[in-house]
Order: structure tokens, then sequence, then C-alpha cells
């Protein structure tokens, strides 16, 4: 079956443009969460989405990020007037349900590598 | 706040040698615990997992147990292929944050024939 799928898979930029990455979670999803992983590091969390509706979005670096799912399934990450230190993998994964394991257990995507000049 | 904290790499094996990647965390809840692995060129996979206390976790050869009196999690395979290689992911979910999941730094595991 098909997993998370995310677009696209590289993305080079240079300072001070705009990008938005798109995430397909598994169908019938209902949680989705996006990471910033940066080089040699754990993902670190960004935002999380229960069904259309954002829940958290305390792990977003500053206000030039924003995410979302308008319609509780493909989600957007935007990233206005990028930086050098936004170069990192974004990581989106989603979850079948909204608690305990069917939350717990996240399946991720590919990851867009973004490359900022 | 919840953390995690696990081995640093990089850990180079033969095949078939005993390897063990530790992972220690701070939670002030009751987490779930999990090792995620990354092959080159791919995502993220969940490996195994753990919801309590004494759980193991296991597949594909790979084990771990949830040790809640040493808050530690750590990753064992009696006999590493060099499928294995690979970077592994140790994190944990908090059950009582809906959304708040740590990873550890990753640790990249070589498997030399």
């Amino acid at each position: 079956g098909a997993g998370v799928s995310q677009s696209p898979r590289y993305k080079v930029a240079k300072r001070g443009q705009d990008v938005a990455l798109r995430c397909d979670p598994i169908s019938g999803h209902v949680s989705l969460f996006w990471y910033q992983q940066a080089l040699g590091q754990g993902p670190e969390f960004l935002t999380y989405f229960q069904n259309e509706a954002q829940l958290d979005k305390s792990g977003l670096p500053s206000d030039r990020f924003f995410a979302e799912r308008p319609e509780g399934s493909v989600s957007t990450l935007k990233i206005q007037r990028t930086q050098q230190e936004d170069s990192a993998v974004y990581l989106c994964a989603s979850s079948l349900g909204t608690s305990g394991s069917m939350k717990d257990t996240q399946y991720f995507g590919p990851g867009t590598r973004l490359t900022v000049l | 706040g919840n953390s995690v904290t696990q081995m640093e790499g990089p850990v180079t094996l033969s095949e078939e040698a005993f390897l063990t990647i530790n992972c220690t965390y701070t939670a002030t809840g009751y987490p779930s615990l999990f090792w995620y692995v990354q092959y080159p060129g791919e995502g993220l996979q969940l490996l195994l997992k753990a919801t309590k206390a004494d759980d193991k976790g296991s597949n594909k050869g790979f084990e771990a147990t949830y040790r809640k009196e040493t808050t530690s999690f750590h990753l064992e395979k009696g006999s590493v292929q060099v499928s294995d290689s690979a970077v592994y992911f140790c994190a944990l979910s908090d059950r009582d944050n809906n959304n708040d999941m740590r990873f550890g730094a990753g640790t990249r595991l070589t498997v030399k024939p």
C-alpha cells in the first residue's frame, strides 16, 4: 500500500525565497506531524495536525514557518524568506489515530531536503 | 522536559558480531519507546516499540526492553548483517502530551563483510 509521500524530494532555494513543501499522508490517517532534521541530528518536532486542526505549532522556529492541512489530508509546510539556517531535511509523518498506540506509531515520508544558498 | 540520549556513533562491526546501541530517556510521564531505522536514501521506518515497563519490542532479530528502573531502552541484535547498516534512532512519545515525540541524535551502524 502507499506510504507517506513528500514532494519535492530536493529543493534548492536562494536566501529570501519562499518555499512550499507538500506531504501526502497515508489515506485515512487522522494525525499528521512535521519535523525538521538537521544534518547528523534526530528529527525535531515542528507542528501537529489532527484532521484539519493544527493543535500544536510550538516547534515552529519562527513566524516565517507556516503549515496548513485545509481538508484534513494533504499538508503543506511553507517557509517564507528562507535563511541558510533553514537548510535541513523536513520530514512528514502520519498516524492512524489520535490516542494511545494508534497515535504513537508514526509512519514517516522520505523527507524533503532543503538547501538554502 | 522529555529527552532521549543515545550512544554516539559511528559504530562499525564485522558481520555476525553482537550489537548494542544504548538509549536512555528522561520523561515526566509514562512514555512509549521506539527504535526507528533509516536506511541509506530512505525515510525513517519503525523498527520496534514498547509501550510499558518490562515490555520487550522485537523485529528482524532486533530487541529492546523497556527498563523503567534504569530509564533505558537499549537496542540489541545477536548477529548483525551487512544489510543492517543504517542510522538508528531511539525515540519516546509521551502519552500525556499528545504530540510530544522526541528523538535521539541517531547512531550510524556500518557492518563490514
